[in-house]
């Protein structure tokens, strides 16, 4: 059974800082992992979807890794800003149109 | 502007009392699906469809009906409720059944069972 897990589950640092979100999941098999924001209150945004076929997706200032073999996706985010403090998820897409969601790293930028 | 929508944004009710929650979408997607959040337990598939007239299980159905007689609609129905299923609900849909298009949701229900 799929299982995706995300560590650590909050993270605070100062504004400007680059940081590191990771992904991990059990099962290899997978067609693609999405990265996800989520404000408090509200519904999820998908920020960059990566296929099973490729190795990294960029949009602006963040950069989402996937390293099938190893089960691992990382979630890079430049020059941190407050307005980057939200919750992030990621999400696999496997067998049987089934969607595994990790539990999410809260994220906080401090000014 | 291409949006998921769902309603009411916030639902209070008593157990027992039937409802549905209404979830509609103007992308033309042929997946949908139904998740709730709880707290420690992340988001969990409750029932997804992959097009009018095609629905299936996700991990926690129990408790939940859903119906796609309109490709745009995709309403949750709640026979009877019970407090276990106070929770954020979201509805959310993609094309091609989400293998190679993001996934886009809604904003949200919150919904108490009192």
């Amino acid at each position: 059974k799929q299982e995706v897990t995300q560590i650590p589950a909050a993270l605070s640092v100062p504004e400007g800082e680059n940081l590191v979100l990771n992904c991990s999941f059990t099962d290899s098999a997978i067609y693609n992992l999405q990265w996800f924001r989520q404000d408090p209150g509200k519904g999820l945004t998908s920020l960059l979807l990566i296929q099973s076929s490729q190795r990294e997706q960029t949009s602006g200032r963040l950069n989402a890794s996937l390293d099938k073999s190893s089960g691992r996706s990382t979630l890079y985010i430049a020059a941190s800003q407050p307005g980057d403090s939200a919750t992030y998820l990621c999400a696999v897409y496997s067998s049987a149109s089934k969607i595994i969601f990790g539990s999410g790293t809260r994220l906080s930028i401090r000014p | 502007e291409a949006q998921v929508t769902q309603n009411p944004r916030y639902l209070i009710t008593v157990t027992g009392k039937k409802l549905t929650v209404t979830c509609s979408q103007n992308m033309n997607h042929e997946y949908m699906s139904w998740y709730r959040q709880d707290p420690g337990l992340g988001l969990r598939q409750i029932y997804y469809s992959m097009n009018v007239e095609v629905t299936d299980k996700g991990d926690v159905p129990e408790g939940y009906k859903v119906s796609r007689k309109e490709k745009r609609n995709f309403p949750l129905i709640l026979e009877s409720p019970s407090p276990n299923q106070t929770s954020l609900y979201f509805c959310a849909s993609s094309s091609e059944g989400g293998r190679y298009e993001k996934l886009f949701f809604g904003s949200g229900t919150q919904l108490s069972v009192l």
